[in-house]
Formats: structure tokens, sequence, C-alpha cells
């Protein structure tokens, strides 16, 4: 059964630091991995789709890493801003149409 | 193209009633996924459907609960009898068929806030 731990699971930081999620899976087998952002009361926002071939993918600030063979993957987010204040999800998937397993999430504050 | 709709956005019910939560896919998915979040608790998977099948129950509980995703129409969970326990937010995914990377990505509604009283 896939385990999944985020850590650390609440951050708070000054506005301009660079954000470090890290995301760790016991059931290495994985075929990819979805981070999400998710606002208080809202749904989840998928973020970056990595998938079990790539080593990392990026999107704008945010820059994804996946090391499968530990079962690692880290969440980057460069000059952060108080607008990414949210919690971070991170989902591997164990196959194609598979379900997603969730860890429980980093909580980030960005202060002004 | 709308997104994956979810409704009601709040529903609160008493306990021994039933609770009918509704999902409608985005355009061109045919894939639904319904998840659990527990206050202050990760997101859990309950249920995996693809149109009039039903994939993956492994996370449904086996009493109570119910799922349906009809040849037309939005997927329903259907929660008998509901007890305090059920108060929880309760979000539904929806994605095209695998495989394929582009096909891969779920996307997630807005979820709907189960209250117990």
């Amino acid at each position: 059964k896939q385990e999944v731990t985020q850590i650390p699971a609440a951050l708070s930081v000054p506005e301009g630091e660079n954000l470090v999620l890290n995301c760790s899976f016991t059931d290495s087998a994985i075929y990819n991995l979805q981070w999400f952002r998710q606002d208080p009361g809202k749904g989840l926002t998928s973020l970056l789709l990595i998938q079990s071939s790539q080593r990392e993918q990026t999107s704008g600030r945010l820059n994804a890493s996946l090391d499968k063979s530990s079962g690692r993957s880290t969440l980057y987010i460069a000059a952060s801003q108080p607008g990414d204040s949210a919690t971070y999800l991170c989902a591997p998937r164990k196959a194609a149409g598979n379900k997603l397993t969730f860890g429980g999430g980093t909580r980030v504050l960005v202060k002004p | 193209n709308a997104g994956v709709m979810q409704n009601p956005r709040h529903l609160v019910r008493r306990r021994g009633q039933e609770a009918r939560l509704r999902c409608s896919p985005m355009k061109g998915h045919s894939h639904v996924y319904w998840y659990r979040q527990l206050p202050e608790e990760g997101l859990k998977f309950m249920v995996y459907l693809q149109k009039e099948n039903i994939i993956d129950e492994s996370g449904m509980p086996k009493e109570r609960f119910s799922a349906e995703f009809p040849k037309e129409g939005p997927s329903i969970l259907r929660i008998q009898q509901v007890v305090r326990g059920d108060s929880a937010a309760y979000f539904c995914a929806s994605s095209r068929p695998p495989p394929g990377p582009t096909n891969e990505k779920l996307f997630f509604g807005s979820g709907t806030q189960l209250s117990v009283l």
C-alpha cells in the first residue's frame, strides 16, 4: 500500500524567499506524480504532472523534480509571493488510470 | 470549457437522512474519481468510475455508501442514513481516458461540504 509523506507539514517564509517542499513515497513503482495546490475551502488546482521517465518539470516559477528510485519528489517555488500561500499536495499514481494517493500536504504561508 | 462541476456546494443533513452529491465531469472526460477530506486530514480515495462501470471502489465504506456514473447525466455519490462522522468535504475529479501523458491529469471540482447535524 502506497504511503505518502510530506515534509514539512507547515512552512512560513517572508516574501521573496525560495520554497522547497518535500514529498516521499514508499512504493517507487509509480507511473507519474502530480502536484496540486489547495486554497482554504476550495478544490485542488493542478500545478505540475511529472511522468516516471522524467527527472523534472517546470512551469513558470515552479519546478518539480522526481527521483523515482529513492521515492522522492521536490517542489521548488522561486521568489515566493503572498499569493503562493496555500496547501501543497503531492500525489503519486501507480498505473495509468489508477487512483492518486495523496500526502497530508504542506501548508505554506508567505508573509508580505 | 467549464471545469468539473459539483453540487450542491454545501449540504446539511440530519442524522439518518440521505445525502446525494453530484459531479459533472469536464467535457470529454469519461473517468470520475471521488475523494473525501475530513477536517485537518488529507484526501482519501473513495471510488473510481467510468461511464456505467465501477472500476475501483476499494476506498468506499461497504455500507451506506454507493456511487454511480450513468451513460447520461452526472456521477452521483449517495450516502444513506448519514452519521456525524460523514461530515467532510467530498471532492470529485475527472480525466480523459488513459493512457497518454496529456490524458493523465486529474481536474478537481470545488467540492461539496457535507454537514451532518
